[in-house]
């Protein structure tokens, strides 16, 4: 299985501030990277797919790179619902894994 | 825009067999466009991809589970299964349904039900 380690698991920042999260797989995965948000009680919520590609209806604020082993979710101005749970999956091969989820917390 | 709405017991007894129903609105499963999935997240953990289903029964499983998992495919009805045998209280845990896109992402999941494992 593909191994997929996220950098840090909590954060804290204030609305406003632009965060960047970070995603390391254990072998290349090309562009096979989804991001997600998880609110509490709520369902994951697909952001981001293919790395880059941004989820219709999803704002613009955030945005997604990399490629091959590393990769970065960045919210550009943070915004009041933007506090929750986010998870890197890589989709390059089943089983399909998770990162362990970033907190992000307000400040 | 499909819904997905899983369905089953809440309670499952110790070596007993888990099931739940996930059934899709707002579009086909049999349009062949995508794959079908069932993932878990115990209680303040992360997900774990459990499997997926094509509309023509074709699946896949997670290895760490495979021995205990089926999943299986009703267009008739427009919905998919889960069933997890040998259930022990490490089942328990909130289970998703979700849609699965091209590039295999999960673009669409139900809102989840929670099963717990206990005598």
């Amino acid at each position: 299985d593909i191994q997929m380690t996220q950098s840090p698991s909590s954060l804290s920042a204030s609305v406003g501030d632009r965060v960047t999260i970070t995603c390391r797989a254990s072998q290349s995965i090309s562009s096979y990277l989804n991001w997600y948000q998880q609110k509490p009680g709520k369902a994951p919520k697909l952001l981001i797919y293919a790395a880059s590609s941004l989820e219709s209806g999803v704002p613009s604020r955030f945005s997604g790179s990399g490629s091959g082993t590393d990769f970065t979710l960045t919210i550009s101005s943070l915004q009041p619902e933007d506090f929750a749970t986010y998870y890197c999956q890589e989709s390059s091969r089943t089983p399909y894994t998770f990162g362990q989820g970033t907190k992000l917390e307000i400040k | 825009q499909v819904q997905l709405q899983e369905s089953g017991p809440g309670l499952v007894k110790p070596s007993q067999t888990l099931s739940l129903t996930c059934n899709v609105s707002g579009g086909s499963i049999s349009s062949g466009s995508y794959y079908w999935s069932w993932i878990r997240q115990p209680a303040g953990k992360g997900l774990e991809w459990i499997g997926r289903i094509y509309f023509s029964g074709i699946t896949n499983y997670n290895p760490s589970l495979k021995s205990r998992v089926t999943i299986s495919v009703d267009t008739s009805k427009n919905q998919f299964s889960l069933k997890l045998s040998s259930v022990t209280a490490a089942d328990t845990a909130v289970y998703y349904c979700a849609r699965v896109k091209n590039i295999y992402a999960f673009d669409n999941w139900g809102q989840g039900t929670m099963v717990t494992v206990s005598s």
